[in-house]
């Protein structure tokens, strides 16, 4: 089973729905992260969180919002989707201590029409 | 400048032969380095870390050159299973990994 599970793996959705992707981690890492990645684009992180009552925007949150139900879950919401946000979405996961690597979840291909 | 700087490639190579790729970072501070591989469409994975005296993998070796403020990776006797997109993450921060666009590899036969 992977270490990091994102569900679901793809979604294809409409223009103004809410969409909750869902991200679950059996590593123990306390750190969190969630990416989206666009083609010919670099990582780029929507939201992180270091621990359960930690929360933090990173450089594109606007139109995300994020709920870290236990250590091992971060979720990731779309309140009200735009194309746009079309995109391939990553979890993360790392140790709490500085100068760690991050893993990966396998990944969610959201299309939003 | 970006934080992070990758040259996209593609790198076309010949199996067998040697490749390497530079990422360039613009924080001195920096602390940390990965080089991470990453599939078409999928998850990026980590390769391996970067140690301030390089290290070495098996075909693949790392290194870091402060002064120009780089990390390098060398890829020896390429695979056609070398083919891929290969990032470099810094760290700039105590808090988050800075990644950057990716260098893609492709290994013909």
């Amino acid at each position: 089973d992977a270490d990091v599970t994102q569900t679901p793996r793809n979604r294809i959705t409409k223009t103004g729905k809410r969409i909750m992707l869902e991200c679950s981690q059996t590593k123990g890492h306390d750190r969190m992260y969630w990416y989206r990645q666009d083609p010919g684009l670099g990582l780029q992180l929507i939201y992180y969180s270091f621990d359960v009552k930690d929360i933090n925007k990173g450089e594109i949150s606007d139109g995300y919002s994020v709920s870290r139900q236990a250590q091992a879950k971060f979720s990731l919401s779309l309140e009200s989707a735009i194309p746009n946000q079309t995109a391939l979405y990553f979890c993360a996961t790392s140790e709490g201590t500085v100068n760690q690597p991050q893993h990966f979840g396998d990944g969610t291909r959201l299309s939003i029409l | 400048r970006k934080e992070v700087e990758q040259d996209p490639g593609p790198f076309n190579v010949p199996e067998g032969a040697t490749v390497a790729f530079n990422c360039t970072y613009s924080n001195s501070a920096s602390q940390s380095f990965f080089w991470y591989r990453q599939d078409c469409r999928k998850e990026p994975k980590l390769l391996m870390s970067v140690y301030s005296s390089g290290n070495e993998d098996g075909r693949f070796t790392a290194q870091l050159n402060r002064a120009s403020q780089y990390i390098s990776l060398l890829i020896r006797d390429s695979k056609l299973s070398d083919s891929a997109t290969y990032l470099c993450a810094v760290n700039p921060y105590t808090d988050k990994l800075i990644f950057g666009t990716g260098t893609r590899l492709q290994v013909f036969p």
